[in-house]
Order: structure tokens, then C-alpha cells, then sequence
């Protein structure tokens, strides 16, 4: 079946350092979706990729799809403490009903 | 718009209990899930429903059941709780499964003694 991997599982960074999560999928994805867990919350969706080789910006917050459809990561320029949480990605078949997590990375921030 | 809501927040339950946790959403999506989410760790898909009548198994469904007998409710029955099963429990919906963003519930936390 569909498998996720993530990495790393946790990073710790001083604020103002730079942070990525990697996301690969043991298949080809037709999407893949980036959410925020913060600590005690529930995830938040913070955005979807659909073509290869896109690339979304949010304020500080750089997503890139592959462009073989099969890996995605997250960049955070310059980490403020608002940045901590945990950062999922899941994974969109073509035919998935289902959507399937990655293992997640934790984000810890030195003030 | 309430979007997903999930009761209890919080439940202890002694071994061999059973429960139900319930989930409702007001968006009318017709794709519906329930992951646990065990300390410090990841999301796993316990069952899921793409519509009212139909439900199918995630990654982890042993010692749970489902139904899905309306658009707007998906409730999560445990029988014979575990200590395994000590988690917290996220309910979710999207509008097309895996194509659109998942909206989740605030989680139920539960502790089985």
C-alpha cells in the first residue's frame, strides 16, 4: 500500500535559523498537502501541490513538489516561535479516498 | 459553520469498557475519517467513509467499528478497550477524499486503565 516516510523526525533550531522536512512516497502522488499540528491542537491545513515541480510560497514558508510526483519538502526561512509544531505531509492518489500521513517532523525553536 | 466536532474531549476508561466517540461535520463532505494519534507520533488512518452506507478499513482498525449512517455523523466505537488504544482520537472530512484539504476536529484524548 501507499507508504509516507518523513524526515527528519525532529529538528531543534535556534530562531532565525532556516528549517526543512522532507516528504517521499513509496508511489507516484496526484497531490500532496502540507499541514500544522500545533502542541496540544489538531492539524491545519497549510497548502496543497498538484503539478510536478511546483513550488508555493507562503510568507516565510517554501513548498516544492518533485518532479517525479514522489517527494515534496517544506523550507521555513529565518524560524520565528511561532513556528513550532509538528509539520505533516500527506499523500493524494489519483484513486485514494484515503488520505495517508507522513510520520511528521517536530519543530522546537530556541528563543 | 461549526465544521468538524468531536465529544468527549476527555474520557478515562477502565479495561473491557466500551465507548463511542462522537463525530459530526456541517459541511456536507462526504468523506470522513478517524486517525489516533499516539504520543509524540504520527497520524494512523483507523476507518474511514466516502459516503452515508459505506465505510472501509484504514491502517490500524482492530478493536474499533464505524458507522455511517448519515453525511453528517461517523462515530468510532470501541469495544473492549486496551491499554493499546490509550490515544488521541482526530476526526476529519473532506469535500473529495484525498484530492481536497482534510478539516479536523479538536481530538478526543483517551486514557484506558
Amino acid at each position: 500500500g501507499q507508504q509516507v516516510m518523513q524526515i527528519p523526525q525532529y529538528q531543534h533550531v535556534q530562531e532565525g535559523e532556516d528549517f526543512t522536512t522532507y516528504c517521499n512516497s513509496s508511489t507516484t502522488l496526484s497531490n500532496i498537502q502540507w499541514y500544522k499540528q500545533r502542541p496540544g491542537g489538531h492539524p491545519v491545513f497549510l497548502i496543497q501541490l498538484v503539478k510536478s515541480g511546483e513550488v508555493k510560497k507562503q510568507k516565510r514558508l517554501t513548498f516544492q513538489f518533485g518532479e517525479a510526483k514522489k517527494n515534496s519538502s517544506l523550507h521555513i526561512t529565518a524560524t520565528q516561535t511561532t513556528d513550532v509544531g509538528t509539520y505533516f505531509c500527506a499523500g493524494g492518489s489519483s484513486s485514494a479516498s484515503k488520505i495517508i500521513f507522513g510520520s511528521g517532523t517536530r519543530l522546537s525553536i530556541r528563543p | 459553520n461549526a465544521g468538524v466536532t468531536q465529544t468527549p474531549k476527555f474520557r478515562i476508561l477502565k479495561i473491557g469498557q466500551s465507548m463511542t466517540l462522537q463525530c459530526t461535520q456541517d459541511m456536507n463532505h462526504n468523506y470522513m475519517y478517524w486517525y489516533r494519534q499516539d504520543p509524540g507520533m504520527g497520524l494512523k488512518l483507523i476507518y474511514y467513509s466516502v459516503g452515508a452506507g459505506i465505510t472501509d478499513k484504514g491502517e490500524v482498525p482492530n478493536g474499533y467499528n464505524v458507522s455511517r449512517s448519515t453525511t453528517e455523523d461517523f462515530p468510532l466505537r470501541l469495544e473492549l478497550a486496551a491499554p493499546s488504544q490509550t490515544s488521541v482520537y482526530f476526526c476529519a472530512s473532506s469535500l473529495r477524499g484525498g484530492s481536497t484539504e482534510a478539516f479536523f476536529g479538536q481530538g478526543t484524548r483517551l486514557t484506558v486503565v
